[in-house]
């Protein structure tokens, strides 16, 4: 059964640091992975796609995650946080025979001036 | 920017009373989806659905809920009798042909179930 964990339930970081919330993953497939952002009173937005294309994801304000299938992990990663990073993140991976998402806990990300 | 709305943003109903939860996806999009978020815990898949029938749903998907697609805009969430544990919030998501694989969620809508 395919699953995520993402390993922090809170990170917090310092206007201008690097961001990096970690996602592990299970899957008994070749797996599609996603990176989600809520923020308040939002709707889930997505950040970046991984479909089996390059192992190095670019997403949209910054962000990247890298495919690593032999440590299972599909961490997000960014290299200035900024005040507007503040959010939820969710790790997502679903499988090619379901279009069904599987979320994980969720990280928030809290960004201090 | 095209984005999927739902109506209400907010729904409190009493226990045993039928909620409907409203959902307009993005205009050209095939797939529509239901996913719900109980407060603390995680997103949860509920059901998918596509060319007018449910193509997937989850254990949590029994027999008080129901979808339906009532014309060319809307998508809809029926819970038949609610209860206490269905309070969350529920989540509408879509999808196109294109780009493939990209699900685009609404805002939600709070279910408060008393």
């Amino acid at each position: 059964a395919q699953s995520v964990t993402q390993l922090d339930s809170h990170v917090s970081v310092s206007e201008g640091t690097p961001v990096l919330l970690r996602c592990n993953y299970s899957s008994s497939y070749s797996p599609s992975l996603f990176w989600y952002v809520q923020h308040p009173n939002k709707g889930l937005q997505l950040l970046l796609k991984y479909t089996s294309a390059a192992t190095l994801v670019k997403g949209i304000n910054g962000f990247e995650a890298e495919f690593k299938k032999s440590e299972t992990s599909f961490h997000l990663t960014k290299p200035s946080a900024h005040m507007s990073d503040a959010a939820e993140y969710f790790c997502v991976v679903s499988e090619g025979n379901t279009d069904k998402l599987i979320f994980g806990t969720g990280t928030r990300l809290q960004v201090f001036p | 920017e095209p984005e999927v709305t739902q109506t209400p943003s907010h729904q409190v109903t009493q226990m045993g009373q039928e909620v409907i939860l409203r959902c307009v996806p993005i205009s050209n999009h095939l797939y529509f989806y239901w996913y719900r978020q109980i407060l603390g815990q995680k997103v949860e898949f509920l059901v998918s659905f596509y060319n007018n029938e449910i193509s997937e749903k989850s254990e949590i998907f029994d027999d008080q809920f129901s979808v339906e697609r009532p014309d060319g805009s809307n998508f809809t969430l029926k819970i038949r009798s609610t209860k206490l544990e269905d309070s969350a919030m529920y989540f509408c998501a879509s999808e196109g042909n294109y780009p493939a694989n990209e699900q685009f969620f609404g805002p939600g809508t709070r279910l408060t179930v008393l």
